[in-house]
């Protein structure tokens, strides 16, 4: 069946320092795909996406390619922030709008 | 803005008592999600509804229940809890099914079972 692999956490780095999630996935066909983000506390909230292959989806400075060669959505930000530290995750979404979730991965950012 | 709104924030049960979980959006979305967080394994999928009056199981429904109350509001009740059901517990919803678009996420229920 459909799955998502994300690498393990945490990830420690620090403050503006070059940012990599690595997400890999298994799937029929070209699902979208969606990088989530949760804040100590909170829910889920979507951080960027990307509907098809070769599509970039980017946002407060995070960006992720679809690569459908590699199954991967791998997550980059050039220079982390305090702020950004929180558990990303990495997902696919099937039929009635399921979600499929990696496991998720914690980033540390100190200053 | 209140989004997608999920009460109580923390409760802790004992074995074999039940409860309810509420949620509410208020953006007029036709689609509603329950999900469990459990470490190391990402979201799961307990129940969805697809529009009011609609439920059906996600890949983890054994234990739970769900009522679609009316468009805004979807419920999960637990009629007798175990201590496997420990887990922080999020409610999801979207404008409609198969849209392809993101859920949104409401802040989730921390719920202990000793």
């Amino acid at each position: 069946g459909d799955s998502v692999t994300q690498m393990e956490g945490p990830v420690t780095l620090s403050e503006e320092a070059f940012l990599t999630i690595n997400c890999t996935y298994t799937a029929t066909g070209y699902p979208s795909l969606f990088w989530y983000v949760q804040y100590p506390g909170e829910g889920l909230q979507l951080l960027l996406k990307a509907t098809k292959a070769d599509d970039k989806g980017s946002n407060k400075g995070f960006e992720a390619t679809y690569r459908k060669e590699t199954t991967s959505f791998h997550l980059e930000k050039g220079s982390v922030q305090v702020s950004d530290s929180a558990v990303y995750f990495c997902a696919l979404i099937r039929g009635y709008n399921k979600l499929i979730f990696g496991a998720g991965t914690r980033l540390a950012v100190h200053p | 803005n209140a989004g997608v709104t999920q009460t109580p924030k923390f409760q802790v049960l004992k074995t074999g008592q039940s409860m309810t979980l509420q949620c509410a959006q208020d953006m007029n979305h036709n689609s509603m999600y329950w999900y469990r967080q459990d470490p190391g394994m990402g979201l799961r999928l307990i129940y969805y509804s697809a529009s009011e009056g609609t439920t059906d199981k996600g890949e983890v429904p054994n234990g739970y229940n769900v009522s679609r109350l009316n468009k805004r509001e979807f419920s999960l009740r637990l009629e007798s809890a175990a201590p496997s059901q420990t887990s922080v517990y999020f409610c999801a919803s979207i404008l409609e099914l198969f849209s392809n678009q993101p859920q949104h996420f409401g802040d989730g229920t921390r719920l202990s079972i000793l």
